[in-house]
């Protein structure tokens, strides 16, 4: 059981070029998520899904694009690299229903970007 | 969303028990109280939650104030492989309280 996968773990990009973060699940989670964390910071929330189709942006999303075509797959996309995009990419996924209070949330290990 | 307070670090001796406390003045009657932690270039771990009553778990135990405006992860003995940064997170129940919000966390230090 793999959990939450992401590719790569590190990245160096030059501004402008763009890349597609990978993260795929097979724990059948309905609710994905997308975190980047700065560092000495928390993780901020980019986009969520909580379900293949369905998508919505975060607190910091501006830069940043996602797809949810597969209930397992939930890349993100950087467009256009910038310097502030510089940071430790974080997927996660959750599951929809809880009898304890305890969604079952399991992190990725991360991919670390460098833009330079 | 409740906000939580934490102090920035704390620091222990391995194999001494710790204490991380949380505050959460303005928590809501059906918020969990969860802790994450996260070991060094390691995403989030889930640690524990709990409603109303203390928890055990073979982490940690979490310890909530009667009044749940605070509560205490407690790490029975310390060992480095805890050395974390733990997040304390108050989480709704059902509709769109499914995301998690990450404040800075405490940054624990576990001397040898």
């Amino acid at each position: 059981n793999a959990g939450v996968t992401q590719t790569p773990k590190f990245r160096i990009l030059k501004i402008g070029q763009s890349m597609t973060l990978q993260c795929t699940q097979d724990m059948n989670h309905n609710y994905m998520y997308w975190y980047r964390q700065d560092p000495g910071m928390g993780l901020k929330l980019i986009y969520y899904s909580v379900g293949a189709g369905i998508t919505d942006k975060g607190e910091v999303p501006n830069g940043y694009n996602v797809s949810r075509s597969t209930t397992e797959d939930f890349p993100l996309r950087l467009e256009l690299a910038a310097p502030s995009q510089t940071s430790v990419y974080f997927c996660a996924s959750s599951s929809q229903v809880t009898i304890t209070g305890n969604y079952g949330y399991t992190f990725g290990s991360g991919t670390r970007l460098t833009v330079v | 969303d409740a906000k939580t307070t934490q102090p920035n670090s704390m620091e222990s001796n391995e194999e001494e028990p710790v204490h991380l406390p949380c505050n959460h003045s303005t928590i809501s009657g059906t918020d969990y109280i969860h802790w994450y932690r996260q070991l060094p270039s390691q995403g989030p771990e889930y640690v524990i939650h709990g409603l109303t009553s203390n928890v055990n778990n073979r982490m940690a135990s979490l310890a909530i104030a009667e009044d749940r405006k605070s509560s205490t992860l407690i790490l029975h003995r310390a060992t480095l492989r805890d050395a974390a940064v733990y997040y304390c997170i108050l989480r709704g129940s059902g509709g769109s309280n499914y995301k998690l919000t990450f404040g800075k966390g405490t940054l624990l230090t576990v001397n040898p």
